[in-house]
């Protein structure tokens, strides 16, 4: 199987600030690489697929990029409704593994 | 509108069986691959397994194979997740999602089940 590392685990942010979230995978995976965003009690929502595309309606302050092995979701300013848990999600062989986590909470 | 609809929440004892549902509604439900994600309390989120409705082309995660079974009826655009013989370790709120593509993401989620396995 490939493993998905995220880091940070946590972190803590104010509204307005510009947070960048790292996927490492332990093998390439080209850009076979989706976001999602969940929040407490919700399903999860995807964000951005093939590492770099905004899914329809997704505001336009997340971004993704990277390809093989090392990819990023970057908010560039974060809002009250941003605070949540992020996860990053393999598609490049099964099973489509998925991250972690990383809990964006309010400094 | 698409929709994932799942059924409600369940409390079983070990060793007891289980089917929980996810009905499809707004789209081809024969067109797209419909996945299972389990996620513990507290815990991330892991892919089970998924199945494509059109023909009942079945992958299962190695953690999961044996363990569970996915299966789909297309007369009624519904999913299944069972289980034959639960443990209190399924305890766990599990999601149905939909994909175009086997190796896409999944665009459209479940509002999860959450089953409760206790003696």
């Amino acid at each position: 199987d490939i493993q998905l590392t995220q880091s940070p685990s946590f972190l803590s942010a104010s509204v307005g600030d510009r947070v960048t979230i790292t996927c490492r995978a332990s093998q390439g995976i080209s850009s076979y690489l989706a976001w999602y965003q969940q929040k407490p009690g919700k399903a999860p929502k995807l964000l951005i697929y093939a590492a770099s595309t905004l899914q329809s309606g997704v505001p336009s302050r997340f971004s993704g990029s990277g390809s093989g092995t090392e990819f990023t979701l970057t908010i560039s300013s974060l809002q009250p409704e941003d605070f949540a848990t992020y996860y990053c999600q393999q598609l490049n062989s099964y099973p489509f593994t998925f991250g972690p986590g990383t809990k964006v909470d309010i400094k | 509108e698409v929709q994932l609809v799942q059924s409600g929440a369940e409390v079983k004892k070990p060793g007891e069986s289980l089917k929980i549902s996810c009905k499809g509604s707004g789209y081809s439900f024969t067109s797209y691959w419909i996945g299972w994600v389990r996620q513990m309390p507290g815990k991330g989120l892991e892919w089970m397994g998924i199945i494509y409705p059109g023909d009942s082309d079945t992958r299962y995660s190695p953690s999961f194979q044996g363990q569970v079974t996915i299966s789909a009826d297309k007369s009624i655009s519904t999913a299944y997740l069972q289980w034959s013989s639960l443990k209190a370790s399924d305890t766990a709120m599990y999601y149905c999602a939909r994909t175009y593509s086997s190796n896409e993401p999944f665009d459209y989620w479940g509002q999860g089940t959450l089953v409760t396995v206790s003696s």
